[in-house]
């Protein structure tokens, strides 16, 4: 149960795109089409912004979009805000019916 | 409006024991598997356990298998996590979470366990 891969950190100006990888193995990410993103305020629970690869709930801006190719998983965040300087864990299904987190990227809004 | 509000956290000695609680509301719990995720001060995210909708199927991060037991309770709405054998590395933050499919699309606002002498 290793964690997935994420850069410890981004950074970019407002209007900016980036993009946060999520690297895992083909036994959680590569296996199946089961990958959400989390974003974390500090101090607050994490909320769900991504989930199965690219979909988005209900409430969350389509400036967030997600993608794979094979055992990598991006999170691409399109007219970078203020407020999108957060944390961001992505998570992934795995082989042994249990869950795995990434490390976390934080975000930041320059 | 989906509410998940934990309890039962505090300060424990190593080698001690712990239940934590997480009433749920706004949703038909009975529907719904449920899981647990912690979060070290200061670290990442750290998924530990679920448990599927009928309680039947459970599963553990192996850092807590054999130590920790999740369980549901549906006639009260109510999700737990027994902790045994706590260590110093199981200081966290606990949040209760609501499974849907295959990912978690709610969180509460988590109950702070700390395990120090």
């Amino acid at each position: 149960q290793s964690a997935l891969t994420q850069p410890a950190s981004v950074s970019g100006s407002p209007g900016q795109s980036i993009t946060i990888s999520c690297t895992g193995t083909s036994s959680d990410v590569g296996g199946y089409n089961y990958v959400s993103w989390y974003q974390q305020h500090p101090g607050k629970a994490p909320k769900l912004m991504i989930y199965d690869v690219s979909n988005r709930p209900s409430g969350v801006s389509n400036r967030f979009s997600g993608s794979k190719s094979g055992n990598t998983a991006s999170l691409t965040i399109s007219g970078l805000q203020a407020e999108d300087e957060a944390d961001y864990y992505c998570s992934s299904y795995t082989s042994s019916t249990t869950r795995v987190f990434g490390g976390g990227t934080k975000l930041t809004v320059l | 409006e989906v509410q998940l509000v934990e309890s039962g956290g505090g300060l424990v000695q190593p080698g001690g024991s712990l239940r934590l609680s997480c009433a749920a509301s706004g949703f038909t719990f009975s529907d719904y598997a449920m899981s647990w995720v912690r979060q070290p001060p200061g670290k990442g995210l750290e998924w530990v356990s679920v448990v599927s909708s009928s309680g039947d199927y459970t599963g553990y991060a192996d850092s807590v298998k054999g130590r920790f037991t999740i369980s549901r309770d549906s006639s009260k709405n109510t999700l737990y996590l027994q902790m045994n054998s706590l260590r110093a590395e199981d200081t966290a933050v606990y949040y209760c979470t609501k499974v849907a499919s295959y990912y978690i699309d709610y969180w509460g606002q988590g109950t702070l366990v700390t395990v120090s002498s």
